[in-house]
Parts: structure tokens; C-alpha cells; sequence
């Protein structure tokens, strides 16, 4: 069946360290997106990427990097700069080129940095 | 810029009663309109959508209404069930920007007891 994978599901780490969360999809989407969730705040997109070597900001970017080397994977790394990095991260995909296209969303990582 | 604003939760029911989500939205062109639908521990998935005005989505006794003249879409369920338990996302999608990733509510929790 396809869909998105994130690993893993749970991660710790010490503050001051850099994580990488690995999503990768088998659905042939062109369009990846990093969402942060925070309780009472819904999801804020954090980065997105409409094709392969190319990727933008969005609304909360600050602290953390991408790559998107295949179409099929799409890492965000939580960097040290990152100041509240503990939160619930979804990966998500869709079809580029159609606007009313849903996203299809992976099952999370949830961080915790103490 | 596109904002959605939810109904704060969480909203309580009994089973069989009837369950109404408010969600308004402001954009500035004509989006596309999302409801999504997250359990426990998971990612989100797509429960209904519609692409223009007067057009209702609907999708196992879930509806929702594409209201231009007030900007609102909001979520009806004639008789819900306990499995109907879970926090439930309205989002947009702005067709006039490049940006294609969705633009979330801050989410509803809908418990429904026995």
C-alpha cells in the first residue's frame, strides 16, 4: 500500500544536539511539507517542497533545515538553534499541479528535547 | 494573510446526539476548504472537502457546507458515535499563490461518551 512513513515514532534528545526525522513516501508526490504541532495551536508548516532539489520556508522555519536529494524523502533536521523544539512533527505529501489536491499525512515523530 | 478560526474545545456529546464544528475562514482569493480528522497517537486524514462555493462535502455521515457570503464551513454529523472521538482540523488551501501547503484551524476535540 502506499503512504508516508516517519521514523521513529518517539525521540529524546539533549538540548543542544541536532536531530534528524526521516519521512519517506511511495506515492509518487511531487510536493512534501514539515508540520510542527503544538497543543491548542493546530499545525504550522515549517518547511515544503514542490520538486526535487528545491524547497521554501514557511511560517516557522527558524531553526531548522531540510534537503530533498530524492522525491521520495524529504529529512527535517531540529537544530540546536531550534529554542522549544519538543513537539509533535508531521510529514505530509501531495500531488503537485492540482491545487485541490489533499495532503496525505504520515503518523508523526513526537520529540522530546530535555 | 489566510487564517482559519475554529470553535475551541473540546466538545462533549452523547452518543446519537448532533454534533456541529463552527470553522470560518479569511483569504485572499478563493481557497479550496478542507475538514481533517486526527485519532490518538496518529497523523491526519482527509475526511471531506470542497473545491467552490455551494458545494458540500460529505463522507461517512460527516458534512460540510462551502458558505462564500460568510466564509464558514462548518462540520455537521447527524448521530455521532463514540468512534467519532477525535480532534478535528479545518484548513484551506489559497488557490492564488504559489504556496500550495494548507493553512490549519487550531483544531476541535470531539468526545463522545456512551
Amino acid at each position: 500500500d502506499g503512504g508516508i512513513t516517519q521514523s521513529p515514532k518517539y525521540l529524546f534528545r539533549k538540548e543542544g544536539q541536532n536531530v534528524t526525522l526521516s519521512c519517506e513516501q511511495n506515492l509518487n508526490h511531487d510536493a512534501m511539507y514539515w508540520y510542527r504541532q503544538d497543543p491548542g495551536q493546530g499545525l504550522r508548516l515549517i518547511y515544503y517542497s514542490q520538486i526535487v532539489n528545491d524547497f521554501q520556508k514557511g511560517d516557522i522555519a527558524e531553526g531548522y533545515s531540510v534537503s530533498r536529494e530524492k522525491k521520495e524523502s524529504f529529512p527535517l533536521t531540529v537544530t540546536s538553534a531550534q529554542k522549544n523544539p519538543t513537539a509533535f512533527y508531521l510529514c505530509a505529501s501531495s500531488q503537485q499541479g492540482d491545487r485541490n489536491s489533499p495532503l496525505h499525512f504520515g503518523n508523526g515523530t513526537r520529540l522530546t528535547v530535555t | 494573510g489566510n487564517s482559519v478560526t475554529q470553535m475551541e474545545g473540546p466538545v462533549t456529546l452523547s452518543e446519537e446526539a448532533f454534533l456541529t464544528i463552527n470553522c470560518t475562514y479569511t483569504a485572499t482569493g478563493y481557497p479550496s476548504l478542507f475538514w481533517y480528522v486526527q485519532y490518538p497517537g496518529e497523523g491526519l486524514q482527509l475526511l471531506l472537502k470542497a473545491t467552490k462555493a455551494d458545494d458540500k462535502g460529505s463522507n461517512k455521515g460527516f458534512e460540510a457546507t462551502y458558505r462564500k457570503e460568510t466564509t464558514s464551513f462548518h462540520l455537521e454529523k447527524g448521530s455521532v458515535q463514540v468512534s467519532d472521538s477525535a480532534v478535528y482540523f479545518c484548513a484551506l488551501s489559497d488557490r492564488d499563490t504559489g504556496r500550495r501547503a494548507l493553512t490549519f484551524g487550531s483544531g476541535t476535540r470531539l468526545q463522545v461518551q456512551p
